[in-house]
């Protein structure tokens, strides 16, 4: 299937700095991403949808100017935690469609865990 | 909120086939069965998909009941690398939907 990447795999930040997580579809096209963020056993929750060259998309709750998003190009999408909070620290993924694939199922990245202390 | 009841947890023998059942009562007309996987600290892995007809690739099949309210993703000889958190997801097939996870079933492989 398709490869979708992430970089960091791991950040630790200290309390009110911002850190920017990179998702790349490797080999294919993404008009669309997604940013999820996941806590110790709980399950994936949308934060939101990352349109290429267009803004962000964001689910109820989550805080836009918090959690800046980035979809400069078809290949990759960023996601900047802005003035970082121990509460921030969790497991963030990304995924995409691969337009071009057989299906519609999405491929999501090996995801970037954030600490912030 | 996820629109898919699995069970909790589950525990399959190492080579036996294992059953994840689940269930989605009030998926639409144009709603697909999606099934993703989690293993611990990864990104979800996609697994397979179906609308009505029963479906099967290189790694599992699926069963989907006639009423289309519930079904069943089979691995036909579970190994020790299965275990994983198994998400049952409904979702049309645009592509660029949104996905949304419920609390998956937590499936472990005993030895």
């Amino acid at each position: 299937g398709a490869v979708v990447s992430q970089h960091p795999s791991r950040v630790i930040c200290k309390s009110g700095t911002s850190v920017k997580i990179e998702c790349r579809s490797l080999d294919f096209q993404a008009t669309t991403m997604f940013w999820y963020r996941q806590f110790p056993k709980k399950s994936l929750m949308l934060m939101a949808t990352s349109n290429e060259g267009s803004k962000a998309t964001y689910e109820q709750g989550v805080e836009k100017d918090k959690f800046l998003i980035n979809h400069a190009s078809l290949t990759l999408s960023t996601l900047t935690v802005t003035s970082a909070h121990p509460e921030d620290s969790s497991f963030y993924i990304c995924s995409a469609r691969d337009p071009g694939g057989l299906g519609s199922e999405q491929y999501f990245g090996p995801g970037t865990r954030l600490t912030v202390t | 909120d996820a629109k898919t009841t699995q069970p909790t947890s589950m525990d399959c023998a190492e080579g036996r086939a294992a059953n994840l059942p689940c269930n989605h009562s009030t998926i639409s007309g144009n709603e697909y069965v999606y099934w993703y996987r989690q293993i611990h600290s990864q990104g979800p892995q996609y697994i397979i998909h179906g609308l009505k007809n029963n479906e099967t690739n290189e790694m599992a099949s699926l069963i989907i009941t006639e009423d289309r309210k519930s079904s069943t993703l089979i691995l036909p000889h579970a190994t020790l690398r299965d275990t994983a958190v198994y998400y049952c997801i409904v979702s049309p097939n645009f592509g660029n939907e949104k996905l949304t996870f419920g609390t998956g079933t937590r499936l472990t492989i005993i030895p």
